[in-house]
């Protein structure tokens, strides 16, 4: 069975800090892992990597793949409140008919001021 | 365009009622998907279709049906509601395979009494 899993599932961080989500995957017939933000409503895409060791970064946010180890990670720095969000993984599964994402749980992460 | 256009917003049914969530988009694209957000979930597939006429099971199906007779339209049908389907629904469109254009609706929140 496809398996996604995010650590931890909820973190709570003072503006400023640093922090670090963990994104682990067991499937088969991996294309890529996605990573989305979603604040309340419909998520909204953040990264796509398919390629181990490329870094991907968007201002403050960051992330990497490590494709032997099975696992991809989110860095945010400098956080601020406006990073209070769910951060959900998921893994592009390659189909016969095309392709469908499974989903981790998502970590919650509150940054207070 | 409006991207991807889900109603309703919100419902209350009774179980043993059935409904429909209807799910719009007008962007062309070939692949719809539904998924299911329960309270500190990520998302699961339900159903998705990459073309009219063609539909496909996704991690959690049953109690669900779905069609797609034209490229915009992708109506979830719930049978006989019970409360383990009190969830937010959220529908997506993409192109292919290419999930960094994918687009969410803002969801329905279905309760179940």
């Amino acid at each position: 069975e496809d398996k996604v899993v995010q650590s931890p599932l909820s973190l709570v961080v003072h503006e400023g800090d640093t922090v670090t989500l963990n994104c682990s995957y067991e499937v088969t017939n991996f294309r890529s892992l996605l990573w989305y933000k979603q604040e309340k409503k419909a998520p909204t895409f953040l990264f796509m990597l398919t390629s181990s060791g490329i870094e991907k970064k968007s201002g403050r946010l960051s992330s990497i793949l490590d494709k032997k180890e099975l696992f991809s990670i989110l860095n945010i720095t400098a956080t601020q409140t406006g990073d209070s969000a769910v951060y959900l993984c998921a893994v592009e599964l390659g189909e016969t008919s095309g392709s469908r994402l499974t989903f981790g749980e998502g970590t919650q992460l509150t940054v207070n001021p | 365009n409006a991207g991807v256009t889900q109603t309703p917003k919100f419902r209350i049914l009774k179980i043993g009622q059935s409904m429909t969530l209807q799910c719009a988009q007008d962007m062309n694209h070939n692949y719809m998907y539904w998924y299911r957000q329960d309270p500190g979930m990520g998302l699961k597939l339900i159903y998705y279709s990459v073309g009219a006429g063609i539909t496909d099971k996704g991690e959690v199906p049953n109690g669900y049906n779905v069609s797609r007779s034209t490229t915009e339209d992708f109506p979830l049908r719930l049978e006989l509601a019970a409360p383990s389907q009190t969830s937010v629904y959220f529908c997506a469109s993409s192109y292919p395979s290419l999930w960094t254009e994918a687009f969410f609706g803002q969801g329905t929140r279905l309760t179940v009494v």
